[in-house]
């Protein structure tokens, strides 16, 4: 069965210090892998998306992730990182054969201390 | 921006009640999902929906777990027969295309269900 493995499960940042947020899944074919951030009391929105094509997207917020498809990981990363990105971050996969349901990892609760 | 909204956002039921959580998916999205969240544990998928069927559905998703679109707007999940471990936050889900085919799923922002 598939899975996704977020490592971290609480991370406690200052201000400006640089982030990685480790995601690894366990799929043998061909996958789509999303991370969704959930600020507190608001609704799981998308921070961006792989699909095909360059290994390294860009989303929202500064945001960025690798996918390394021989790590089988997808770990998001930000250069600098400010108070408001204090929030719950998700790593989900959805297998290209297997229809429309993604399958999530654990969460990640980022932390940021001004 | 459009949005997936839920209603209620919180119900409290007592075990063995019936329960009914409500969405209403973006209006041009043709793709619903539920998704739920017991405390401290991961986002798990219930049940996916197109073309006024399920398409798909997970191990949680027993008997006592039915989804319908009533009216062409709502998409509801109703719980038959609540019990304790169905204490959990819900999730509804919609997409303009299948998620496997770039789509993106826009999420509500969840509905927490406490059964006493």
């Amino acid at each position: 069965a598939q899975s996704v493995s977020q490592h971290n499960h609480h991370v406690i940042l200052s201000e400006a210090a640089s982030l990685e947020l480790g995601c690894n899944y366990s799929y043998g074919g061909t996958v789509n892998l999303f991370w969704y951030v959930q600020y507190p009391g608001q609704h799981l929105q998308l921070l961006l998306k792989y699909f095909s094509g360059d290994p390294l997207v860009k989303g929202i917020k500064g945001f960025e992730a690798e996918f390394i498809k021989s790590k089988f990981s997808f770990n998001l990363r930000k250069p600098s990182v400010q108070w408001s990105d204090t929030a719950e971050y998700f790593c989900a996969v959805n297998a290209y054969n297997q229809g429309g349901k993604l399958i999530f990892g654990q969460g990640t609760e980022l932390s940021v201390k001004p | 921006e459009p949005e997936v909204t839920q209603t209620p956002s919180h119900q409290v039921t007592q075990m063995g009640q019936e329960v009914i959580l409500r969405c209403v998916p973006i209006s041009n999205h043709l793709y619903f999902y539920w998704y739920r969240q017991i405390l401290g544990q991961k986002v798990e998928f219930l049940v996916s929906f197109y073309n006024n069927e399920i398409s798909e559905k997970s191990e949680i998703f027993d008997d006592q777990f039915s989804v319908e679109r009533p009216d062409g707007s709502n998409f509801t999940l109703k719980i038959r027969s609540t019990k304790l471990e169905d204490s959990a936050m819900y999730f509804c889900a919609s997409s303009e295309l299948e998620v496997a085919n770039t789509g993106e799923l826009f999420f509500g922002e969840g509905s927490r269900l406490t059964v006493l």
